[in-house]
């Protein structure tokens, strides 16, 4: 398994859909995960992180499922303004560094 | 807050010339970090400065170096370019934090084009 694996789309959907993303890791020892929104050619910011089960944050949730190395980003109600692409990011042993994956598009048409 | 400056934003260099890249923290962070993002791949690890030294390298060649300053901002270097160092380079800074994670931040990033 790739250290951080995403599809990387495009996923084309309406305003108001409700879209899921999902990541695996393979580093099982990871105990803290972020999710990054990156801008086309623009440089990522940090959008959520997970740490136990699960973040909410308004329209976006990120939940995580340790038994099966994955997590996931749902966003409810989505905007045009939600374009972008979203890394899902992975710390590495010791929290020094961090595993980004190649990111997933996300395109909202009105 | 001033947020994680970089410079310059374009950098164009032909083969086998050097090329620094300059980048300055949030105030009060010691940590910097490097990535490059070439088109494609994703963000790469390059480097980590923290206090002053490296701490980590990512698997790149040794003509990619740098170093950190007392005020903590940071220089990459790229020696000896080729065509595929062209890419947009990211420095990031952060801080550790009390729950034993680290949040970056990363700056508008320096676009190399190698010729």
């Amino acid at each position: 398994r790739k250290e951080v694996e995403q599809d990387p789309g495009p996923f084309n959907v309406p305003e108001g859909a409700t879209v899921a993303f999902n990541c695996t890791y393979s580093n099982s020892a990871s105990q803290s995960f972020f999710w990054y929104r990156q801008d086309c050619r623009k440089e990522p910011k940090l959008l959520m992180s997970v740490y136990s089960s699960g973040n909410e944050d308004g329209r976006f949730t990120a939940q995580l499922n340790r038994a099966s190395q994955y997590i996931s980003l749902l966003i409810r109600d989505s905007k045009l303004s939600d374009s972008a692409t979203y890394l899902c990011v992975v710390p590495n042993s010791g929290y020094s560094t961090l595993t980004f994956g190649k990111g997933t598009m996300l395109l909202v048409s009105p | 807050e001033a947020g994680v400056t970089q410079s310059p934003t374009h950098l164009i260099k032909t083969r086998g010339q050097q090329a620094t890249l300059r980048c300055s923290p949030i105030s009060g962070h010691t940590s910097v970090y490097w990535y490059q993002q070439a088109l494609g791949l994703g963000l790469q690890f390059l480097l980590w400065y923290d206090e002053g030294e490296e701490r980590n390298r990512g698997n790149f060649p040794p003509r990619f170096s740098g170093r950190q300053f007392p005020n903590y901002s940071s220089e990459l270097n790229v020696n000896a370019l080729e065509l595929e160092d062209s890419a947009l380079y990211l420095c990031a800074s952060g801080a550790p934090l009390p729950q034993d994670y680290y949040e970056q931040f990363f700056g508008p990033g320096t676009r190399l084009t190698v010729l």
